[in-house]
This record gives C-alpha cells, structure tokens and sequence, in this order.
C-alpha cells in the first residue's frame, strides 16, 4: 500500500446498525483523523489521535467513537447509525512534531448513506 | 477556538481568466496554513502550504497564495485557469504549538471553469 487506504468505498446502512469505517496507514505517521465533509460546511474534525494508543474529540464527536491499538490502523465507529449520519468521511495523517508542522494527508474517503 | 472563512461558495469562469479566492481565519497566534484542493469524486490534495519566512507561497499546478498576517488572510491565486482546476477548494489552519488544536478548515468554494 502506499498512503491511505479506507475501506468500504461506499455503504448503504439501515438506521440503527452498527457500522465500522476502516482506515490504514503505511507512512508511520504518528497522527491520524477522522473528518466527516458535508456540503458547505467543509471538513469537521470528529475524533483525532496523536499517537498509538491514545485518541481525542474533535469537533462533532457525538455517535462515533475511535481506537488506536496500532500505528497504522484507526478505525471509526458508528454504534447505532442515525439518518444524520450520511457523510462522506476521510481519514488523514500527518507526522507531528515539535515544530508544528502539520500536513496531512488524506485518504479516498467513504460515502455513508444511513436510512 | 479558531474558525476560517471563504468568501465565496461558488466561482464560475471561463478558461485563461485569472481566479483569486479568499480566507480569512480567526486566531491571534502563530499559525500554518493550507490550501488543499478536491477534484470531482477524489479526496484532498494538498495544494501549496505557509510555515514561515516568505509570505508569497508557490504551489502545484501555478497556485500561489499570499500570507498578509495583519489582515488574518492567506489568498489563493491563478493567473490563469484551466478547464481542468475545475474543483473544490479549501483553506485550512493549525494554530502551531498550542496544544489540543488541530486542523480546522473552511467551508470550502467550489470552482467551475467553462472551456
């Protein structure tokens, strides 16, 4: 693999159901993120982790929960998926460090429909 | 907390015109910034980022952006476009060395370039 990599590419989920977005780093990053994109509102950061084993809120954490057991994996999840909930989301990561430079690379994004 | 304003949500132009679009952000302290671009059904690219030292900044593709801290401004530039930049633009902010601050975007403009 190189860079990002999120699966699924696209679900259609009826609400309600528990749902696992997957997202996977090769580049060693020690930061990750998960953003919902919702028009006009630009990226919203839901949850962050700065480094393995630990993770944060972002801006719109409410309904989703992460984990960070590894590097490179940092899964989303959707306990009980609510129609509010359709987003494109992306997964990104960056090396921070003492100097704050943080770009961050983005993953394909996967499309959530919730009915 | 920080917040990022793009003046305008849609631009409309004919190829070779010159494009000029807005960000401003709200935070008083030492910032980096980003332009990232998002083609029709990919994810974001990053296009052209400020860290430090010159404040007129060189991207991919003939991007430029201008840095002016004292209006809280970091625009995007083309001189001249291409059918092909047809796609949605977005200005991003990381306050640098405050701990618990991430990347926070703007609501993000989309570009249409008629041939």
């Amino acid at each position: 693999i190189a860079g990002i990599t999120q699966a699924p590419t696209s679900q259609i989920l009826a609400a309600g159901r528990r749902m696992t977005l997957r997202c996977t780093q090769d580049m060693r990053h020690n930061a990750m993120y998960w953003y919902r994109q919702d028009l006009g509102l630009g990226l919203r950061l839901i949850h962050y982790s700065n480094t393995a084993g630990t993770t944060g809120k972002g801006e719109v954490p409410d309904g989703y929960s992460v984990s960070r057991a590894n590097t490179d994996d940092f899964p989303l999840t959707l306990a009980s998926a609510v129609p509010s909930q359709t987003s494109v989301y992306f997964c990104a990561s960056s090396l921070e460090n003492r100097a704050g430079h943080n770009e961050q690379f983005f993953g394909p994004g996967t499309r959530l429909t919730v009915l | 907390a920080q917040s990022v304003s793009q003046h305008n949500h849609h631009v409309i132009l004919s190829e070779a015109a010159s494009l000029e679009l807005g960000c401003n952000y709200s935070y008083g302290g030492t910032v980096n910034l980003f332009w990232y671009v998002q083609y029709p059904g990919q994810h974001l690219q990053l296009l052209l980022k400020y860290f430090s030292g010159d404040p007129l900044v060189k991207g991919i593709k003939g991007f430029e952006a201008e840095f002016i801290k004292s209006k809280f401004s970091f625009n995007l530039r083309k001189p001249s476009v291409q059918w092909s930049d047809t796609a949605e633009y977005f200005c991003a902010v990381i306050p640098i060395k405050a701990a618990g601050n991430k990347l926070t975007f703007g609501g993000g403009t989309r570009v249409l370039v008629k041939p």
